[in-house]
């Protein structure tokens, strides 16, 4: 079955600076890939996805690229801001069925 | 995006008793709702699929006749903890599917304390 990797755990940035949060599925049948955050105590929010006949998408400071090659996938957050400290899950979905990393802690120090 | 809204937020039950939670899509139909369950600073684990006007179907581990799920209608799922003891203690999100791409939007979660 798919299987999704996720790093790193945490990463600690300053205000102002780029993030990048790197996944890896292990089904090339995967075809969508949604990015989540996370905020203490709440459901996840689906922040940005793409999908596997796509290379790479941006929202404002959120940029997602895909390698189908090398079946990795990342999410890049420029510009951060006290606001983007959460936890961020990845995913691969398949059938319908979200598979998901371990989940990566943003903490965006001021 | 689409709204799923989940309730409660918090519930707080004694020991042996049943708690009920909902999972409602606001403003789209959902023949297939996802309930989670996460543990402190965990991912998410799902526990089964739900698929309105049939039965449920759980993850392995996960007890059907503890965790009921009845979706009977396209915008609503319940999960019944059944006879709750403190293990059961813990973060329970539900998800939906909208779309024919298959976009999950997530409640906020429940949760639930057993005492």
């Amino acid at each position: 079955g798919e299987n999704v990797e996720q790093h790193p755990s945490t990463l600690s940035v300053q205000e102002g600076d780029s993030a990048v949060i790197k996944c890896t599925y292990s089904d090339s049948a995967s075809n969508y890939f949604p990015w989540y955050k996370q905020e203490l105590g709440k459901g996840p929010q689906l922040i940005i996805d793409i999908r596997s006949n796509v290379g790479e998408k941006k929202d404002q400071r959120i940029a997602v690229t895909l390698n189908k090659t090398a079946k990795h996938f990342s999410l890049h957050i420029t510009e951060t801001q006290p606001e983007d400290s959460a936890v961020y899950f990845c995913a691969a979905t398949l059938n319908y069925q979200l598979i998901w990393g371990a989940g990566t802690k943003l903490i965006i120090k001021p | 995006g689409a709204v799923v809204s989940q309730h409660p937020s918090r519930v707080i039950c004694k020991s042996g008793t049943s708690v009920k939670i909902e999972c409602r899509s606001l403003d789209f139909q959902a023949t297939t709702m996802f309930w989670y369950r996460q543990f402190p600073k965990k991912s998410l684990m799902l526990m089964a699929t739900s698929n309105e006007g049939s039965k449920a179907t759980y993850e392995q581990g996960v007890e059907k006749d503890k965790f009921l799920i009845n979706h009977a209608s396209l915008t609503l799922s319940t999960l019944t903890v059944t006879s709750a003891h403190p293990e059961d203690s813990s973060f329970y999100i539900c998800s939906a599917i909208q779309g024919a791409h298959g976009e999950a939007f997530f409640g906020q979660g429940t949760r639930l304390t057993v005492v």
